[in-house]
């Protein structure tokens, strides 16, 4: 069964602090996803890995994959308030004429001013 | 331009009855997916449109479940009848192609009582 794990389940973090979040998969994929969603909004999407050694970078968030190893982290630089939210990592699977999203189980984050 | 939008927010009805949800992509998204969080799990992926047609409906729990998209436009899914198992959210998310970028719906958040 293909399984995506993501690490902690839930993180509370103090301003200023940094941390990072962490999603391994069980399958070979061409794409990971990280989103994010606010509570009763859309999953926004923040990133999505291409290859190995991809690492993209938006403000306070840093993401980077390993296909390798089949693992993707999410790095927070310097936390803040506004980036509380639940994220997730995603890997998407491809079958014949078919594409799905594999999900993690989501990391919610809190920060502490 | 709107993003993808569902109806209704949130839906309580009582274990034995029927539901129906509402998902309206993006304007020329052929491709439709519904998925589901169930309480403190991963979201999981339940099917996927091309257009009218089931492409992937390999997600979809039981019988008791029905989706739908005539004319390629809106779709519906149908719990029928819905037991307790079956609250959670349910997303539906659009893309214009395969392997493009999904984009999601805030969810439908079903509890069945």
């Amino acid at each position: 069964e293909l399984k995506v794990e993501q690490n902690p389940l839930f993180l509370s973090m103090q301003e200023g602090k940094n941390y990072t979040i962490y999603c391994n998969y069980s399958t070979t994929s061409d794409r990971l996803y990280w989103y994010r969603q606010d509570p009763g909004k859309s999953l926004e999407s923040l990133f999505v890995l291409l290859s190995n050694g991809a690492v993209k970078q938006e403000g306070r968030l840093m993401a980077s994959l390993d296909t390798k190893a089949r693992l993707s982290t999410l790095h927070i630089t310097a936390a803040v308030h506004d980036l509380s939210a639940t994220y997730f990592c995603a890997v998407e699977i491809y079958g014949g004429a078919t594409n799905k999203l594999i999900f993690g189980t989501g990391t919610l984050l809190a920060v502490q001013p | 331009e709107a993003g993808v939008t569902q109806f209704p927010s949130h839906s309580v009805i009582e274990k034995g009855q029927t539901v129906t949800l509402r998902c309206d992509p993006i304007s020329g998204h052929d491709n439709l997916y519904w998925y589901r969080r169930v309480m403190g799990k991963e979201i999981k992926f339940l099917l996927h449109f091309v257009k009218e047609s089931k492409q992937d409906e390999s997600g979809m729990p039981n019988n008791r479940f029905l989706a739908e998209r005539t004319g390629g436009t809106y779709s519906t899914l149908k719990v029928q009848p819905a037991e307790l198992e079956d609250s959670g959210v349910y997303f539906c998310a659009s893309s214009q192609y395969q392997g493009g970028p999904s984009f999601f719906g805030p969810g439908t958040r079903l509890t069945v009582l």
